[in-house]
């Protein structure tokens, strides 16, 4: 897949287990994130967004927490399941559309 | 309704050549991006149509990469001449409302 030479950081987690990925972001100005999700061989598929008025939101499964005084976001998976496995990458918007991708985390679901 | 389509899947190219890669966006969506992801970095923007017009072009790295949107519906991103650390994947995405932003399979270049 695209992660063939990009030694990303790996989380491992058993089956049922919660999830929780951080990103930390670069710029201050920024006011809308994204979390997404990435499986071999697909491009990126949106799970869950927040904007810089809020700290917390709650999706199926899944929660955003954003820490703006550390420039943090981190993304909770509830109970995971084997389909959750994939690079999970988190994205700013600072103005225009243009998003800004940090990384990324592989997440690993062990049965 | 059909997502987000690129064309090829993948292509391998020899350094110098000339790759066209193609983007269909979902229908009725004006706003369409071109990202990419080059070994071992993150995906980063190349730039941003609305509708037919070239919104922001910050990201494209030098003047061998072409984008057109003619007609205002799908897109292509030509490289002339490749060279070798234009190898990655080159994703595209659509949004109606420049919100969430959909994206496509990814095209992966290697030039050689």
């Amino acid at each position: 897949g695209e992660s063939v030479g990009l030694h990303l950081p790996t989380l491992s987690v058993q089956e049922g287990d919660n999830s929780i990925i951080n990103c930390a972001y670069s710029n201050s100005a920024s006011d809308y994130f994204i979390w997404y999700k990435q499986e071999s061989g697909k491009g990126p598929q949106f799970i869950i967004d927040i904007r810089s008025n809020m700290d917390k939101r709650q999706g199926q499964r899944v929660t955003v927490l954003l820490n703006k005084t550390v420039k943090h976001l981190s993304l909770q998976i509830a109970a995971t399941q084997p389909g959750d496995s994939a690079v999970y990458f988190c994205a700013e918007e600072g103005g225009g559309n243009k998003l800004t991708f940090g990384t990324g985390t592989q997440l690993k679901v062990e049965l | 309704e059909a997502g987000v389509t690129q064309f090829p899947s993948h292509s391998v190219i020899e350094k110098g050549q000339t790759v066209t890669l193609r983007c269909d966006p979902i229908s009725g969506h004006d706003n369409l991006y071109w990202y990419r992801r080059v070994m071992g970095k993150e995906i980063k923007f190349l730039l941003h149509f609305v509708k037919e017009s070239k919104q922001d072009e910050s990201g494209m790295p030098n003047n061998r990469f072409l984008a057109e949107r003619t007609g205002g519906t799908y897109s292509t991103l030509k490289v002339q001449p490749a060279e070798l650390e234009d190898s990655g994947v080159y994703f595209c995405a659509s949004s109606q409302d420049g919100n969430e932003q959909f994206f496509g399979p990814g095209t992966r270049l290697t030039v050689l």
